[in-house]
């Protein structure tokens, strides 16, 4: 059974850091690619960040996200990473782990909030 | 990068069809085929429901239905139930590859 598991979510000052991690089973986790989405609550989807499989050398990021976010991956971990620096209020949201470009598999989320 | 454009809400009766749109632009689902449609019940994380425009994953009924002209897609519902109100999303790979997602759609099953 395919699984991916998010953590590291909680409260943080605005300018404050957090990693997010997402452990996945049930699938060869270095022959995917992975993405993180995000949704602020009550509000839609936003595309947050991708990354290419194996070395993952491949790696993109929204706009709203570029220079602060750092998405990495260990494959021998079967892990996925997203460090988040420079926090801001609008950054709070429920942020997912997704599997492939297509998002086939989705994980349940992991909250951030931004917040003084 | 601007959103996908799609109705704020839709609605229909049970046994009925409904179709839901996205509208992009030339930058991305107007020239790309990366185009997935997602299902999101409240609470609950979405659900891949269409992927590359046309294509339903295993397990996905096919109630559920994508298509593409031009710079729009469309998600159509045959059938409806009330298990298929929820909130619903377009996704469109963009020239600048990167991903861009619709503002979402309310379907409520009257």
């Amino acid at each position: 059974e395919v699984q991916l598991v998010e953590s590291g979510g909680g409260l943080v000052e605005p300018g404050g850091s957090l990693r997010l991690s997402c452990g996945v089973s049930g699938f060869n986790f270095i022959n995917y690619e992975m993405q993180w989405v995000r949704q602020a609550p009550g509000k839609g989807l936003e595309w947050v960040s991708y990354i290419g499989s194996s070395s993952g050398t491949t790696i993109y990021y929204a706009d709203s996200v570029k220079g602060r976010f750092t998405i990495s991956r260990d494959n021998a971990e079967n892990s996925l990473y997203l460090q988040m620096n420079s926090l801001r209020a609008e950054d709070t949201a429920f942020y997912y782990c997704v599997r492939g470009i297509v998002g086939d598999y989705w994980g349940r989320g992991t909250l951030v909030t931004v917040s003084s | 990068q601007s959103a996908l454009t799609q109705p704020a809400s839709v609605s229909g009766s049970p046994g009925q069809s409904i179709t839901i749109s996205c509208t992009g632009t030339s930058s991305d689902l107007g020239t790309y085929d990366f185009v997935s449609w997602y299902q999101q019940h409240p609470g609950k994380a979405p659900k891949l429901l269409i992927y590359e425009v046309t294509n339903r994953p295993s397990g996905i009924s096919n109630r559920f239905s994508g298509s593409k002209s031009g710079n729009t897609a469309s998600l159509t519902i045959s059938g409806l139930q009330a298990e298929d109100e929820a909130d619903y999303y377009c996704n469109s790979y963009t020239l600048r590859s990167t991903w861009v997602f619709g503002g979402g759609t309310k379907l409520t099953v009257l």
